[in-house]
């Protein structure tokens, strides 16, 4: 079975421009997350969705960010603009149940890279 | 913010020494779950922990979790090269997941 999916693995980009992941959870997963890692430290929430109902978007900084999850299955998070202080990983994850974290599943993350 | 704390940052074994990770809360935890993260690599899951005291062992990893639901700990008997990687707690606070800021694992064979 395939897990979370995620692209583009390496993104490099100037300040200023936009810039988009896309992430496959694992199917049958309703439950999708967007995390953000900076260098040595864990995963941070930006925002939850229970199929496609974003329930938990209180970390996303809004004025730059936004995430959809149109038909309950793949997401987007877009940035723009992007700003050096974004460098981080973008993390996707998956999970089976619903009204509480379970076990999560990560994809292998997109490393994004603002000069 | 992130509202477990994990000790220590940093450790440096050598090959077949013991090691272990300490994820403290202020607030009493409804469970905990700890994730092994490679370097280069992604968040793994390794075990989630609900009940008061619980111990549970997986190999040479033993998980506990404290009697008032306040801390956890991870320890690894003899470690391997095969252990590197950062051990992170998370908690479950309201409906997600918040992580540890970890525990970076090195072993010198």
């Amino acid at each position: 079975e395939a897990g979370v999916v995620q692209s583009p693995r390496y993104k490099i980009i100037e300040k200023k421009q936009p810039v988009a992941f896309w992430c496959n959870p694992i199917s049958g997963h309703n439950t999708l997350y967007w995390y953000l890692q900076n260098l040595g430290q864990g995963p941070e929430l930006l925002i939850r969705y229970e199929n496609e109902e974003a329930v938990d978007d209180s970390q996303l900084p809004k004025d730059r960010f936004s995430a959809e999850r149109l038909k309950g299955v793949d997401s987007t998070l877009k940035i723009q603009p992007a700003e050096l202080g974004d460098s981080a990983v973008y993390l996707c994850a998956s999970s089976l149940t619903s009204g509480g974290p379970g076990e999560l599943f990560f994809g292998e993350g997109s490393r994004l890279t603002v000069l | 913010g992130q509202q477990v704390m994990q000790i220590p940052q940093y450790q440096h074994v050598q090959e077949g020494e013991d090691f272990t990770t300490y994820c403290n809360s202020s607030t009493t935890l409804s469970n905990i779950q700890w994730y092994k993260q490679r370097p280069g690599g992604h968040p793994v899951f390794l075990i989630q922990l609900v009940k008061s005291g619980e111990v549970k062992k997986q190999k040479r990893l033993t998980f506990q979790f404290g009697e008032a639901k306040k801390n956890s700990s991870l320890h690894i008997t003899a470690t391997q090269t095969t252990d590197v990687g950062t051990y992170f707690c998370a908690e479950s606070y309201g409906n997600k997941l918040v992580f540890g800021a970890g525990t970076i694992l090195r072993v010198k064979s």
